[in-house]
């Protein structure tokens, strides 16, 4: 039943390990996303994905790659983990062209040691 | 580039009393969409309410409504009647028509006593 799904909600590792979170969408939303809220409740937009398409990558170090193998996925994977990676990580959803809200999971709390 | 501010880190409000957030955004377009969210200690974000820019007409949801004032480009939130759930960090968001991209403001955390 849940809209936006994504795994794991909790992740903890160590400085230098790869990680990945994974994101699944059952709306039908054309369009996903990352968000990274990070200690001061600062919700900032790192990718975007329409229809399989990268269509928005703001300022966001190399380690960080998203992948989308269909419209209804979007991961993330993280290279070489530094302690200042550690937040709240948000995927979301939206059909943006019929004007809907964004649709949020319900987020991966990473907290590298 | 577009922007959205929320001045008030922290708001206070009473029970059963009503509050306002504020929001102020920046842009130069004429066709965009404002929402308001709420984030409770779960960490989910739910949408509070929504408005059309090219709407005249005040966003109204229950206890919560919007004072959309788009010469100037403030964009509030009117709890009424506010309740121990309330309690939550509340965001104000921004998409410009035709884009994909959603501009959170910083958040204003709202603590309701009892």
């Amino acid at each position: 039943d849940t809209a936006v799904s994504q795994t794991p909600k909790y992740l903890v590792t160590q400085m230098g390990n790869d990680k990945s979170i994974k994101c699944e969408q059952n709306l039908g939303h054309d369009t996903m996303y990352w968000y990274k809220q990070d200690s001061k409740k600062f919700l900032k937009i790192m990718f975007s994905y329409n229809n399989k398409e990268l269509i928005i990558n703001e300022t966001v170090p190399n380690r960080f790659s998203p992948k989308s193998p269909d419209k209804a996925h979007l991961n993330l994977h993280i290279n070489s983990l530094e302690l200042g990676d550690s937040a709240v990580y948000f995927c979301a959803s939206s059909q943006v062209l019929l004007n809907e809200k964004l649709f949020f999971g319900s987020g991966t709390q990473l907290s590298v040691l | 580039a577009q922007t959205v501010t929320q001045s008030q880190p922290e708001m206070s409000v009473q029970e059963a009393e009503t509050v306002t957030l504020s929001c102020t955004y920046d842009t130069s377009e004429s066709d965009y969409y404002l929402f308001w969210y709420k984030q409770p200690p779960s960490r989910q974000m739910i949408l509070v309410i929504r408005q059309e820019a090219y709407k005249q007409q005040n966003a109204t949801e229950n206890r919560f409504s919007v004072n959309f004032q788009k010469a100037a480009k403030s964009f509030s939130l009117k709890i009424s009647d506010s309740q121990l759930g309330d309690a939550a960090m509340y965001f104000c968001a921004y998409r410009s028509g035709g884009t994909y991209k959603y501009i959170f403001g910083t958040g204003t955390r709202l603590k309701v006593l009892a």
